[in-house]
């Protein structure tokens, strides 16, 4: 069964820092790994998504994640980090049903805090 | 765009209570999910439908139905609520192989 960690449950950044946020997963077969973004009292936004191809993807609002196979990681990462970048931020891992579609298991989330 | 919406952002319900939420997808999407969301847990996975009258059990279904009559109608069912079903319920969506979309979330107090 897949899992995924991640480690960092509060990170506190300073607007304008760089930021990487952690992720390891474990997954039998190739994994299909994502990273949404929940602000408060909102539903997920996807921000990344890794299928296949490059290992460094890039997202929406300026954040990339780099998949490394060899470190089971897929880290997200922002080179300067807005005070709007609050929020919570979820990696997942997909596995494809067999009618369709991926069943996501999602971390337990890392709740970020941009001190102005 | 994609949207997905649930019927109530914040509901308040008795123990014992039969409890129907619903999620309404616009997008012709074959497979739609529920989750629970709770602090320090994350999101895990109550049920999921890849078609219309299939249903699938995700990681927690105990205490958890779902009916699916429409393709773009997913609901779920709390038989006798309880307490410790108080919690964020988000519903999702995917085509084929692509992305879910989720919901705004539902929050559900049991008292």
């Amino acid at each position: 069964a897949q899992s995924v960690t991640q480690p960092d449950i509060h990170i506190t950044v300073s607007e304008g820092a760089s930021l990487e946020l952690r992720c390891n997963y474990s997954y039998g077969a190739t994994p299909y790994l994502f990273w949404y973004v929940q602000s408060p009292g909102q539903g997920l936004q996807l921000l990344l998504k890794y299928f296949s191809g490059d290992t460094l993807v890039q997202g929406i609002k300026g954040f990339e994640a780099e998949f490394k196979r060899s470190q089971s990681s897929f880290n997200l990462r922002k080179p300067s980090v807005h005070w709007s970048d609050a929020a919570e931020y979820f990696c997942a891992v997909g596995a494809w049903l067999t009618g369709g579609g991926n069943k996501l298991t999602f971390g337990t989330g890392t709740q970020l805090k941009v001190e102005l | 765009d994609v949207k997905v919406t649930q019927s109530s952002r914040y509901l308040v319900k008795r123990t014992g209570e039969k409890v129907f939420l619903e999620c309404v997808q616009d997008m012709d999407h074959e497979n739609m999910f529920w989750y629970r969301q709770d602090p320090g847990l994350g999101l895990r996975l109550i049920y999921f439908s890849y078609d219309v009258k299939m249903k699938e059990k995700g990681d927690i279904p105990e205490g958890y139905s779902v009916s699916r009559e429409k393709k773009e109608r997913f609901s779920l069912i709390l038989e006798s609520a309880s307490t410790n079903q108080t919690s964020m319920y988000l519903c999702a969506s995917t085509r084929q192989q692509e992305t879910q979309y989720f919901g705004p979330g539902t929050r559900l107090l049991v008292l």
